[in-house]
């Protein structure tokens, strides 16, 4: 049974619409991450977030946004989307302190852009 | 600049044989090791993890082993099994800090 819930699983849209990947989670973790992975390619970290009203930008420059206005829920959103946001995005959130680095992940928000 | 390489990129490996992805780190300041499994149409799950201060760890048919001069930790899978079929990636980092993940080894059990 999955804690972290990730939707659309799949989306299909045209360049310049804007999109919404919502993630939600029930473990009442602090901490949620965005990756961004590609086949063949290692996950890449675009945002994380400590807590409620804090973002971070990570390893891999991202046109998308985030916002952390509840704990449960991290929301990630680009305003005009092109076919290089093709990609599979996935949401994953951990405890803070000594259970930080155990990450528990999404199933995954596959994004087709045409 | 990919501080954590991991190889094979893809493992063909017979029911009951051995699987053995390996991986290299570059920060010598990294003091975790992760390995996460990921089966098609989900997100990655922990499976086994260690830290620099032994040099193996055992859960059931997966083994961690660590070598820190030489800067590279192994998984090791005994007696492989078609369930076992998935994508595996290796990470590294900083204790309580983000996860550097390797790109990943798809690995293909044969009965």
């Amino acid at each position: 049974e999955a804690d972290i819930y990730q939707t659309p699983r799949y989306l299909v849209i045209g360049t310049g619409k804007k999109i919404t990947l919502e993630c939600s989670q029930t473990m009442g973790h602090d901490k949620m991450y965005w990756y961004q992975q590609d086949p063949g390619m290692e996950l890449h970290l675009i945002h994380y977030s400590y807590g409620v009203n804090s973002t971070e930008k990570g390893d891999l420059s991202s046109e998308s946004t985030v916002s952390r206005i509840r704990t449960e829920h991290f929301p990630l959103t680009l305003e005009s989307a092109r076919p290089s946001h093709t990609s599979q995005y996935l949401c994953a959130s951990s405890e803070a302190g000594a259970g930080a680095n155990v990450l528990t992940f999404g199933a995954g928000s596959r994004l087709t852009v045409l | 600049q990919q501080q954590v390489k991991q190889s094979p990129q893809s493992l063909i490996v017979q029911k009951g044989g051995i699987s053995i992805i390996n991986c290299a780190y570059e920060n010598t300041a990294f003091d975790y090791f992760p390995w996460y499994q990921q089966f098609p149409g989900k997100g990655p799950a922990l499976l086994i993890a260690i830290r620099p201060d032994v040099s193996e760890k055992k859960e059931g048919r997966f083994t961690i082993s660590f070598n820190k001069s030489a800067k590279q930790f192994s998984l090791h899978i005994m007696d492989s099994q078609p369930g076992d079929s998935a994508t595996y990636f290796c990470a590294a980092s900083l204790f309580g800090y983000q996860l550097t993940f390797g790109k990943g080894t798809k690995l293909s059990v044969i009965p």
